[in-house]
């Protein structure tokens, strides 16, 4: 069964505190796996697609990457502004399937 | 591009009550798609699309009914309104189902049963 996984369920960093979310998954033909983040009342928005194990995605801040079983999502010096909660979703050979998200909280 | 579009932001409905959630895409997107999100629980899928004239059910589909007349529209209908139907309703889209293509979502319903 197709399953996806995200810890922790809260996080709460100083401004500047790097830190990773975790996404673990079990899926039969992975075909992708997405970040998304979302904002309080607002859609998922994209934000990267890994394809294989050991491929990695940079943006700004933000640095994913994947093994077989799970993906991290790497957040280095966050801002306030990075406070979100980040989606985690895989593509098998059926459909999309999320995770329940990270919400992070980042303190100035 | 506006991407996707969703009406109404906000709806109130009575128990028994049926009505139709719009949503719309300007990027010529084959795939589309509608999720429920409940707290404490990921995006579910409701029903999809793969193309004009085609769809079919996901995760959740009880009690909602989908049409795809044109490429662009994609509305959910909810048939008879019942509280467990209470929460927030985002329409996506993508170039394809197949592979790893994102999926890109609009501003959401919230919607409540009473």
């Amino acid at each position: 069964e197709d399953q996806v996984t995200q810890s922790p369920e809260a996080l709460r960093l100083q401004e500047g505190e790097s830190s990773s979310l975790n996404c673990s998954y079990t899926v039969s033909g992975l075909r992708g796996l997405f970040w998304y983040r979302q904002d309080p009342g607002k859609g998922p928005e994209f934000l990267f697609t890994l394809y294989s194990a050991g491929e990695e995605k940079e943006k700004e801040r933000l640095k994913a990457t994947l093994t077989k079983k799970e993906s991290f999502l790497h957040i280095t010096a966050p801002k306030p502004e990075d406070s979100a909660t980040y989606l985690c979703a895989v593509r098998g050979a059926n459909n999309l399937f999320f995770g329940t998200g990270t919400r992070l909280t980042v303190i100035p | 591009n506006a991407g996707v579009t969703q009406t109404p932001k906000f709806q109130v409905l009575k128990t028994g009550q049926s009505m139709t959630l719009q949503c719309a895409q300007d990027m010529n997107h084959e795939y589309m798609s509608w999720y429920r999100q409940d707290p404490g629980m990921g995006l579910r899928l409701i029903h999809y699309s793969v193309g004009a004239g085609i769809t079919d059910q996901g995760e959740v589909p009880n009690g909602y009914n989908v049409s795809r007349s044109t490429t662009e529209d994609f509305p959910l209908r909810l048939l008879s309104a019942a509280p467990s139907q209470t929460s927030v309703y985002f329409c996506a889209s993508s170039y394809s189902p197949r592979g790893g293509y994102e999926q890109y979502f609009g501003p959401g319903t919230r919607l409540t049963v009473t």
